[in-house]
């Protein structure tokens, strides 16, 4: 199975910053990643796809990068509605895993 | 408008069976792959399986803890998923959520809004 491993768990940040977040699988996925944002009691929601290409209705804010093992989630100035837990997905072969999460909590 | 809805979760005792449902609309679920994904509490998301379109062979792969236990069938004349799981434990208590995956190996675009299972004594 492909292992997810995001960085760092929980991430303190002010209204305005700029915030990364990685994602590292145990093998290549070439770019058949996705990020998804969660809130509390929601069901998660898809950001990006294929590494870098943005879902419709998703604010530009948002941008991710990376191919092969190592990826990158960017939020370029957070925002009030931004704070939630954010995961990424390999699929690029079965089992589709996630990462365990990335917790974006108000500073 | 793309719709999940998901139903069937409840308190269950261990070792005991319990069928969700995943009743879809606003979309051609006929050409869709469906997944089911589910959230321990206070924990990450954890897939549990596929099954692809009848036209493409309606295909089911399932996660590890899944396999033996839990069964994933489609109802295309009624638009909806099912997820058929016995021998329920108690670490199977979580969200269970239904999701789109396209007609090809791709994200999770669309999500139901999840039914809460309970595997206690």
């Amino acid at each position: 199975d492909i292992q997810m491993t995001q960085s760092p768990s929980t991430l303190s940040a002010s209204v305005g910053d700029r915030v990364t977040i990685t994602c590292r699988a145990s093998q290549s996925i070439s770019d058949w990643l996705a990020w998804y944002q969660q809130k509390p009691g929601k069901a998660p929601k898809l950001l990006i796809y294929k590494s870098s290409t943005l879902e419709s209705g998703v604010p530009s804010r948002f941008s991710g990068s990376g191919s092969g093992t190592e990826f990158t989630l960017t939020i370029s100035s957070l925002q009030p509605d931004d704070f939630a837990t954010y995961y990424c997905q390999q699929y690029s072969g079965y089992p589709k895993t996630f990462g365990q999460g990335t917790r974006v909590e108000i500073k | 408008e793309v719709q999940l809805v998901e139903s069937g979760g409840t308190l269950v005792k261990p070792g005991g069976s319990l069928r969700l449902s995943c009743a879809a609309s606003g979309f051609s679920f006929n050409i869709v792959w469906m997944n089911w994904v589910r959230q321990a509490p206070g924990k990450g998301l954890e897939w549990i399986g596929r099954i692809k379109s009848e036209g493409d062979g309606g295909t089911l792969d399932h996660a590890a803890p899944a396999k033996g236990r839990f069964t994933i069938s489609r109802d295309d004349s009624r638009n909806t998923l099912y997820l058929q799981m016995n021998s329920l434990k108690t670490e199977d208590t979580a969200v269970y959520y239904c999701t789109t995956e396209g007609w090809e190996p791709g994200p999770f675009r669309f999500w139901g809004q999840g039914t809460v299972v309970t595997v206690s004594s």
